[in-house]
């Protein structure tokens, strides 16, 4: 147990429709990181919050897509008109007070 | 050139091997560095979790990190068929993980 739950762990869509995926951690951390990944690849950084602000978003989050942490809990990560190349796994990340981060099992998208 | 370059592999070794699994990193400012195990369709697990140079222990894991060449490696002792998984090393600075690709990992019975 990670101590991150996000739903829904899988997605398949069509292009061009939207999706949003939820983060929700089981205890209050400050601190929620999204990362996406790619086939293949490690997983890149795409924004983090503090509390309810969102204090750093990646060139990778294109104006489609959108985060938002309304109570400084449970996140949500809202992709607009899906394309292809959205297809990847999005991960959601807790920081513990020693600096470490723990992944949830990540919730993925399919891009038909 | 990425800033943290990971061998891919597929890597293959006997059970019971030890594991030798290697990173190389291009920024000066990283100061934290990390290992994860990734299993199929699953989400990155923290295995160790570093920041000086020298070496950290946990249980038949060892984390080594040497600063001045900016290499980082991960040790796995007696190997067994549930190491078998994809390793990623990733470096932090400020806010940010900057990962590896993965190396796969196939530990053989």
């Amino acid at each position: 147990d990670t101590g991150v739950s996000q739903d829904p762990r899988h997605k398949i869509t069509k292009r061009g429709q939207n999706v949003t995926f939820r983060c929700d951690p089981i205890s209050e951390h400050n601190r929620l990181y999204w990362y996406r990944q790619t086939l293949g690849q490690g997983p890149e950084f795409l924004t983090y919050f503090q509390n309810e602000a969102q204090l750093e978003k990646s060139r990778l989050l294109s104006d489609r897509f959108s985060a938002e942490r309304p109570k400084g809990s449970f996140s949500t990560l809202e992709i607009q008109r899906t394309e292809q190349g959205d297809s990847a796994m999005y991960l959601c990340a807790i920081q513990s007070l020693a600096g470490e981060l723990f992944f949830g099992e990540g919730s993925r998208l399919t891009v038909l | 050139q990425k800033e943290v370059e990971q061998d891919p592999g597929p890597l293959s070794v006997p059970e019971g091997a030890i594991v030798s699994l290697n990173c190389t990193y291009s920024n000066s400012a990283f100061q934290y560095f990390m290992w994860y195990r990734q299993y199929s369709r699953k989400g990155p697990e923290l295995l160790m979790y570093t920041y000086s140079s020298g070496n950290k222990e946990d249980g038949r894991f060892t984390a080594q990190v040497d600063k001045s060449s900016k290499y980082i490696s991960l040790f796995i002792r007696d190997s067994q068929p549930s190491d078998s998984a994809t390793y990623l090393c990733a470096s932090r600075s400020g806010e940010k993980l900057t990962f590896g690709t993965g190396t796969r990992l196939t530990i053989i019975p």
